[in-house]
């Protein structure tokens, strides 16, 4: 099973930008899909972007799309989310997550990171 | 985007009962459902995919059915590690979506 961590996070101003990481090992990395799932405290799961095994597909929640930007570095065995322009409401613990089959876009997710909380607030 | 809906959203149960989940999905997704477990303060657990197959090392107490737009997950029996919030994820298109969850508490 691949183990994935995330770092990055912290508490930043409104307006402000971030940049997460995550770090995948113990498994194949480069076949998979990743994805990028965020929960507001208290609150359920949304899924926020992601990203082909090849960076072929990018997709992104309505609620970021042309804020956030995914990537993937498959030499490095890591995924990224580039957060701009942050506002209140992108406060959340974000995970990282592995989709489950080689070389398919399908959303069908496995292997989670243990998540990495964003604050934003003045 | 497929809006899904699960039922109830807390339930009260004891060790031994036997537990349904459901989730409906606002439009037919076949059977590309999945089921996730989350405890507080963790990652939620991926348990089950395409609506009935279990993720590997997942106990077999649990288990998944439906097609189209209604879903179910049992737990045959429930044990004290069972106790947790349980969501259910369409992965038929994108975006994909959760269901609101269900808090399974004694």
């Amino acid at each position: 099973d691949v183990h994935l961590v995330e770092s990055g996070g912290g508490l930043v101003e409104p307006g402000r930008s971030l940049r997460l990481s995550c770090a995948a090992s113990g498994s194949t990395f480069d076949n998979f899909a990743m994805h990028w799932v965020r929960q507001v405290p208290g609150k359920g799961l949304e899924w926020v972007s992601g990203i082909s095994w090849n960076s072929g597909h990018l997709s992104y929640a309505d609620s970021v799309n042309g804020r956030f930007t995914i990537s993937r570095d498959n030499a490095k065995n890591s995924l990224y989310l580039q957060m701009n322009n942050l506002r209140a409401e992108d406060t959340a613990m974000y995970y990282c997550t592995q989709a489950f089959r080689s070389g398919s876009w399908s959303p069908v997710f496995a292997s989670w990171g243990q998540g990495i909380l964003v604050t934003v607030s003045s | 985007d497929i809006q899904m809906t699960q039922s109830p959203s807390s339930l009260s149960a004891s060790v031994g009962d036997r537990v349904t989940i459901t989730c409906r999905a606002s439009q037919g997704i076949s059977n590309s459902l999945a089921w996730f477990q989350q405890k507080p303060g963790k990652a939620p657990k991926s348990l089950i995919y395409d609506a009935s197959n279990l993720q590997s090392g997942v106990p077999s107490r649990f288990s998944g059915s439906g097609s189209g737009t209604d879903f179910n997950l049992t737990i045959s029996s429930l044990q004290p590690e069972d106790f947790a919030t349980y969501y259910c994820q369409q992965c038929n298109a994108y975006p994909p979506t959760f269901g609101g969850g269900t808090q399974v508490e004694i």
